[in-house]
């Protein structure tokens, strides 16, 4: 069964480093999601991306973070200089389109857990 | 203001019961849907249902079902015949916007007990 993957599944960093996040979404999926969930709290949208740009961007989603699908099958998120608060897991997701039934389900990637220190 | 809200922190529920997970939501759209996931202690999110709002039948997947009473805008989560591995945080979602981004409940913890 196709699924999302996401690599890596942790990532440790410095605070004011740069990060990448890498997702692979199912390959017949056009719509790219990523979230974030810091420990204990509840899952938030951070972007969406169709069509080769953002679509809808959250307040949380700053100048700090990017988004890119560089190829074919690779959709990734940059953090540029990473602070505390940024430690969490992040889940890439994708859906297959907007309209008709079967398409608005999202599947997630098992997640990159992210610690700043 | 688009919100979803799990009023229940944690549930208990006895092996081969059946328990029901609340959701309500609150929306001005007309077109939207619900979702559920499960999020075990590995930390993966796994779809479980959808039900769109001009879904008329309920949504049945396998051991799962989705209660939608849509003048109450409440989506409630029916498992039945628990199993221990159900154990799980369990997240109502709402699909709004353009894009369909995903606004979270606070999630449920459920316990399976033997």
């Amino acid at each position: 069964e196709p699924e999302v993957t996401q690599t890596p599944s942790h990532q440790v960093t410095q605070m004011g480093q740069e990060v990448i996040l890498r997702c692979v979404p199912i390959s017949n999926h056009l719509y790219f999601y990523w979230y974030r969930q810091i420990l204990g709290q509840k899952v938030e949208f951070l972007v969406s991306f169709y069509n080769n740009e953002i679509s809808e961007k959250s307040e949380i989603f700053d100048d700090q973070f990017s988004v890119e699908r560089p190829d074919g099958s690779n959709f990734t998120l940059k953090i540029r200089s990473t602070k505390l608060e940024d430690s969490a897991m992040y889940f890439c997701a994708s859906s297959v389109g907007l309209a008709g039934r079967g398409t608005y389900e999202q599947y997630f990637g098992p997640g990159t857990r992210l610690t700043v220190t | 203001a688009q919100k979803i809200t799990q009023t229940q922190p944690g549930m208990f529920v006895q092996e081969k019961e059946a328990v029901t997970l609340d959701c309500t939501y609150d929306t001005s759209d007309q077109s939207y849907g619900l979702f559920w996931y499960k999020q075990p202690s590995s930390g993966e999110m796994i779809f479980l249902i959808y039900q769109g709002s001009y879904d008329e039948q309920n949504a049945t997947e396998g051991r799962y079902s989705l209660n939608f009473q849509k003048a109450r805008k409440s989506a409630n989560l029916v498992i039945s015949a628990s199993q221990l591995g159900d154990s799980a945080m369990y997240f109502c979602a709402m699909r709004v916007g353009g894009y369909n981004k995903l606004i979270f409940g606070a999630g449920t913890r459920l316990a399976v007990h033997p």
